[in-house]
């Protein structure tokens, strides 16, 4: 069990909007530790999408977007492409761990 | 352009011991943080180690504290991380990772490896 709890999968067709949700604790997320993210492509290495909860660093399309508020955060997708298609990984710092955890990972399907 | 390639990979036995290495290009590599996450087939993602810039802290997951040791050449831009008492539970592709934040507890994993695999059989 992650502790933070993203759903295994989402699926969206082409063009739509999508949101993976990332769930944590008061010692986690609730506790103010910023939400980054992650895209890990079939058979590639992760690739930081979103940093600081709702930074992008450059290269990566305004069409993502990250938001946080409680023990929460989310990701969102618009615009939809074949090129989306992945995992995605949230993470974030655990006091009680005191270190990094990662969401379970949540696989995008573009329908 | 930040590079980051692993090495040290390998099938070992169960108890034994694997060093990887993490070479680093592109960057002040003294003054970042760096990072090993791993990743068992199939599964997601799992920190396992961090080293501050001086190497002087480092931060480990309760699942390989006391087993594994990370260490850093400044002099060389190369991370370590000793793995010992393998299991094979920890078969994975271990992943090296430049950190980037303003302090600890905001750091992120902002440039990644292609991964080295290790695999505990017997």
């Amino acid at each position: 069990q992650s502790v933070l709890t993203q759903p295994p999968s989402v699926s969206e067709a082409p063009g739509q909007r999508v949101t993976i949700s990332c769930t944590g604790s008061s010692s986690n997320i609730g506790a103010g530790y910023d939400v980054h993210w992650y895209q890990q492509l079939p058979g590639t290495a992760p690739k930081l999408l979103m940093y600081g909860n709702s930074n992008r660093p450059s290269g990566v399309p305004d069409r993502f977007s990250g938001s946080k508020s409680g023990t929460s955060a989310s990701l969102a997708i618009t615009g939809l492409q074949a090129e989306d298609e992945a995992d995605y990984y949230c993470q974030s710092y655990d006091s009680s761990l005191s270190g990094w955890v990662f969401g379970g990972g949540t696989k995008l399907t573009v329908l | 352009e930040v590079q980051l390639l692993e090495s040290g990979g390998g099938l070992v036995q169960p108890g034994g011991s694997l060093r990887l290495s993490c070479g680093a290009s592109g960057f002040i590599f003294s003054t970042y943080a760096m990072s090993w996450v791993r990743q068992a087939p199939g599964k997601g993602l799992e920190w396992v180690s961090t080293i501050s810039g001086s190497g002087a802290s480092t931060y480990y997951a309760d699942s390989v504290k006391g087993r594994f040791t990370i260490s850093r050449d400044n002099s060389k831009n190369t991370v370590f991380l000793q793995i010992n008492s393998l299991r094979v539970e920890d078969t994975a592709v271990y992943y090296c990772a430049k950190d980037g934040g303003s302090r600890i507890q905001l750091w992120y994993r902002q440039y990644w490896g292609q991964g080295t695999l290790v695999t505990v059989s017997s």
